[in-house]
């Protein structure tokens, strides 16, 4: 079936550079796309979401940016700090699921 | 408020047995959703409860089953389990037709089958 998948599976930073974490989706019929971090031993935790009628959004620190012609979704971070460091994963939604990819896990370096 | 809570927080089982899960949904939502995360992968959506019917399913078998009550919370079931089941069982909240799609996590039930 299809799924939302991620290039990298581990990304090392230092701490205070930019993170860029990327996603490709396949499901072109998802309307809404969502961020979210988890770290060990807890649930995910939302980031930032985006509609498949943008194709950017800025939070606090982090931006999210969706390419619908290539389907690709990404998730930058700004100034990564140590607390940065957790698994990272994309999800789509089409209809009342969310399809998660396998996630990518951020580590930080001081 | 209390976000999404779940029980128990781990569990121990053995094979062929069957086990129930519990969720509390954050205050003010009526729409629970059931995924089961393996070691090291994304969740997986196994169904999704509003108005105490199963909305949506995902791609797991009859074995899994759940319940919505009155209050919103709800249960997940699962009879005869496999070694397979061994997994982390996210529950995630939300409010259908307030328009935001967010869903809230729950910290999970760690299920082990032996």
């Amino acid at each position: 079936g299809e799924s939302v998948g991620l290039h990298l599976p581990t990304l090392s930073v230092q701490e205070g550079d930019n993170s860029i974490i990327n996603c490709a989706y396949s499901n072109s019929a998802s309307d809404y796309f969502i961020w979210y971090k988890q770290e060990s031993g807890k649930g995910p935790q939302f980031i930032i979401d985006i509609r498949s009628n943008m194709d950017k959004r800025q939070g606090q620190r982090v931006t999210v940016l969706l390419n619908k012609t290539v389907k690709h979704l990404s998730l930058q971070i700004a100034a990564t700090q140590p607390g940065d460091s957790a698994v990272y994963f994309c999800a789509e939604r089409p209809g009342n699921m969310l399809t998660f990819g396998g996630g990518t896990r951020l580590m930080v370096k001081p | 408020d209390a976000g999404v809570t779940q029980s128990p927080t781990h569990l121990i089982k053995t094979r062929g047995q069957q086990v129930t899960l519990r969720c509390s949904p954050k205050s003010g939502h009526d729409t629970v959703s059931w995924y089961q995360q393996a070691l090291g992968q994304g969740p997986q959506f196994i169904f999704q409860y509003y108005e105490e019917e199963e909305r949506q399913r995902g791609n797991f078998p009859d074995r899994f089953s759940g319940h919505q009550f009155p209050n919103y919370s709800s249960e997940l079931n699962v009879n005869a389990l496999l070694l397979g089941d061994s997994a982390l069982y996210l529950c995630a909240s939300s409010l259908a037709g307030g328009g935001s799609y967010e869903q809230y996590f729950g910290p999970g039930t760690r299920l082990t089958v032996t």
